[in-house]
């Protein structure tokens, strides 16, 4: 049962450009959504966060937006490099002190590759 | 800064044979997780640990254990393989469990491979 969906396995943007990641999500207990980046052989590495009581987040060239009502996030990439070129993750937790304990819920992925 | 250490990095095993995968967490992190990522899947969470002691446990069969020792490190035993078990397994660590704002930190995991 997927809870967290990436419906997009790829992205292809031209340098300069704005990338957009999208996820939804279909448990409404969460309360706090993440993003990692991942290169090959690495493990994934946070970007950026958000709280379900806000809509927006920024850090640098990194915004995430929140639309709770249709349980949906997005990550802005403004403007998109090279270097950007990796597999992002979204991924979503919730504290229950009954049972979990800030486990995340991960999306499949989106590779993003950014081309000169 | 220090990082989460995971050893081995790759590990090739037979079925039926038992493997043990190793986590290090930062310095003054005392929770731990443990994730499955098969390949073109997403990552899923298998166990963690907070003080010592399990503090959640996700989709993790019954013939793998964990524990988490007295200097935090965790230790994931995987017993009677198969070739299903074949994944990249990250550990990750956090300092605060208990706030959903609970950002991890993730070692380089852990590739192993089922013959």
């Amino acid at each position: 049962d997927q809870q967290v969906k990436q419906n997009s396995p790829s992205l292809s943007v031209q340098e300069g450009r704005i990338s957009i990641l999208n996820c939804d999500y279909t448990n409404s207990m969460f309360d706090y959504f993440l993003w990692y980046k991942k290169y090959p052989a690495e493990g994934p590495t946070f970007l950026i966060s958000i709280s379900s009581i806000k809509d927006k987040n920024e850090d640098g060239r990194f915004t995430v937006f929140l639309n709770k009502s249709a349980k949906h996030l997005s990550l802005h990439i403004v403007p998109s490099q090279p270097g950007d070129s990796a597999v992002y993750f979204c991924a979503a937790s919730y504290v229950d002190r009954g049972s979990t304990l800030g486990r995340l819920y991960f999306g499949r992925g989106t590779q993003l590759t950014v081309w000169p | 800064a220090a990082g989460v250490i995971q050893s081995p990095r790759h590990l090739i095993k037979e079925k039926r044979e038992t493997a043990t995968l190793k986590c290090y967490p930062i310095p003054r992190h005392d929770t731990v997780y443990w994730y499955q990522q098969g390949p073109g899947q997403d990552p899923q969470f298998l166990i963690s640990f907070y003080e010592k002691m399990q503090s959640d446990k996700g989709s993790i069969p019954d013939r793998f254990s964990a524990q988490q020792f007295s200097d935090y490190h965790s230790e994931l035993n995987m017993s009677s393989l198969e070739l299903g078990d074949s994944a990249l397994y990250f550990c990750a660590s956090s300092p605060r469990p208990w706030d959903s704002s609970n950002e991890q930190f993730f070692g380089p995991g852990t590739r192993l491979t089922v013959l």
